[in-house]
């Protein structure tokens, strides 16, 4: 049972536009949403989170949005830059439990 | 300050042995989790441990095991390999916020049994 779903598993984007990597959830304990990015070879880097107190949360440019009635999020990231591409992870978890639940990935190339 | 480290980065063994993996905290990190990664299940839970304690467990069978010293500093055992054990074993760290903080990544194991 998929709880946290990306159901894109590959994206591509020209430079310096936006890029929206979409992510749904079935879990309603969830209360805590966070985006991971990771290079082969590599440990995933935390991107930025959103509690469910929260619509939207904003770093640089990185976008967070959650839709809790729909049970979606999404990251956007604007412009996008070659060194974005990479396989970007959503991951959830509910309040006081440090278990993340991960999505199976979504593969950003970003065309020059 | 240092990031979490793992050890081996790489390892083979033969179906039927055991394995122990080693992961490191950031320097005042009290949660420790395991994560499995295979390209077919993506990122899975395995178990988390604070304070030399079990806190949490995935869905993974009695063959996985670990255990967490007094320095934070955890291990992972896996016994009785099987080829489907061959995964990439990422250990977290956390500063244990209970309000799902973020967790940092160590590089990697990557186990491959022949």
């Amino acid at each position: 049972d998929q709880q946290v779903k990306q159901n894109s598993p590959s994206l591509s984007v020209q430079e310096g536009r936006i890029s929206i990597l979409n992510c749904d959830y079935t879990n309603s304990m969830f209360d805590y949403f966070l985006w991971y990015k990771k290079y082969p070879a590599e440990g995933p880097t935390f991107l930025i989170s959103i509690s469910s107190i929260k619509d939207k949360n904003e770093d640089g440019r990185f976008t967070v949005f959650l839709n809790k009635s729909a049970k979606h999020l999404s990251l956007h990231i604007v412009p996008s830059q070659p060194g974005d591409s990479a396989v970007y992870f959503c991951a959830a978890t509910g309040f006081g439990n440090e278990k993340l639940t991960f999505g199976t990935g979504t593969r950003l190339t970003i065309i020059p | 300050k240092a990031g979490v480290t793992q050890t081996p980065r790489y390892l083979i063994k033969t179906r039927g042995q055991q394995v122990t993996l080693s992961c490191s905290p950031i320097s005042g990190h009290r949660s420790v989790s395991w994560y499995q990664q295979t390209p077919g299940q993506g990122l899975q839970f395995l178990f988390e441990y604070f304070s030399e304690t079990q806190r949490n467990k995935g869905n993974f069978p009695g063959r996985f095991s670990g255990r967490q010293f007094s320095n934070s500093r955890s291990e992972m055992n896996v016994s009785t390999l099987e080829l489907g054990d061959s995964a990439l074993y990422l250990c977290a760290s956390s500063l244990d916020t209970r309000g799902g903080g973020e967790q940092f990544f160590g590089p990697g194991t990557r186990l491959t049994v022949l």
